[in-house]
């Protein structure tokens, strides 16, 4: 079967750093999708990694290990707007893209 | 470039109607996939469309159908609704080229309520 997992809710404070597990067991491997949706509204393309390492992109950064089926989403410097739903989403050999149900991060003052 | 539209944004229905929704992607863009999402199952994929072709399916009952025309815009198509059907319905648009390297932009999502 098909499966990806994320954690349901994460707190933290404004300028820390928090990252954001994401393991999947899919059928075959064409990529792994991070996205963030605030509440209400639809959800926006973070990050794209197909082959193993970190790929960074200003303060959001994703790691991905294909052996080990993982990948975390590190966000640094939080903002009071990263408070938003994070899904991790992989795209098996049939190409339909797999979601998670999200993890719900709340940043703190 | 405008972004993904979607209509209309809010629907409210009762059990056992029908209702169409209808997606425009990105300009250029050939793909299209539908979602639901509820707060329990998260986004679940529906189908894709590619050049009016239904190239992907997912799980979901016969009631849920789809059909895209030859400027890319899609319709989905939900008979004989069920309370269970209240949903976000998403749907995203992405380039033509490489299926499995191409980033979906979604559009705004269509909130159907079944009473």
């Amino acid at each position: 079967g098909q499966n990806i997992d994320q954690p349901t809710e994460m707190t933290a404070t404004e300028g820390a750093i928090v990252q954001i597990n994401c393991t999947y067991q899919t059928s075959g491997f064409n990529g792994l999708f991070w996205y963030q949706q605030h509440a209400g509204e639809a959800p926006t393309f973070l990050s794209y990694n197909v082959l193993d390492g970190l790929e960074e992109k200003g303060r959001f950064s994703s790691f991905l290990s294909r052996s080990k089926g993982y990948s975390y989403l590190l966000l640094k410097e939080l903002q009071m707007k990263d408070s938003a739903s994070y899904l991790c989403a992989v795209r098996g050999f049939t190409d339909k893209l797999i979601f998670g149900t999200g993890t719900r991060l709340q940043v703190f003052p | 470039k405008a972004g993904v539209t979607q209509t209309p944004r809010y629907l409210i229905k009762t059990r056992g109607q029908q209702v169409t929704l209808s997606c425009s992607p990105i300009s250029g863009h050939r793909s299209v996939s539908w979602y639901q999402q509820t707060p329990g199952q998260g986004l679940q994929f529906l189908f894709e469309y590619f050049s009016e072709t239904q190239r992907n399916k997912g799980n979901f009952p016969g009631r849920f159908s789809g059909r895209q025309f030859s400027n890319s815009r899609s319709e989905m198509n939900v008979s004989t609704l069920e309370l269970g059907d209240s949903a976000l319905y998403l749907c995203a648009s992405s380039s033509p080229g490489q299926a499995s390297t191409d980033t979906q932009y979604f559009g705004p999502g269509t909130r159907l309520t079944v009473l």
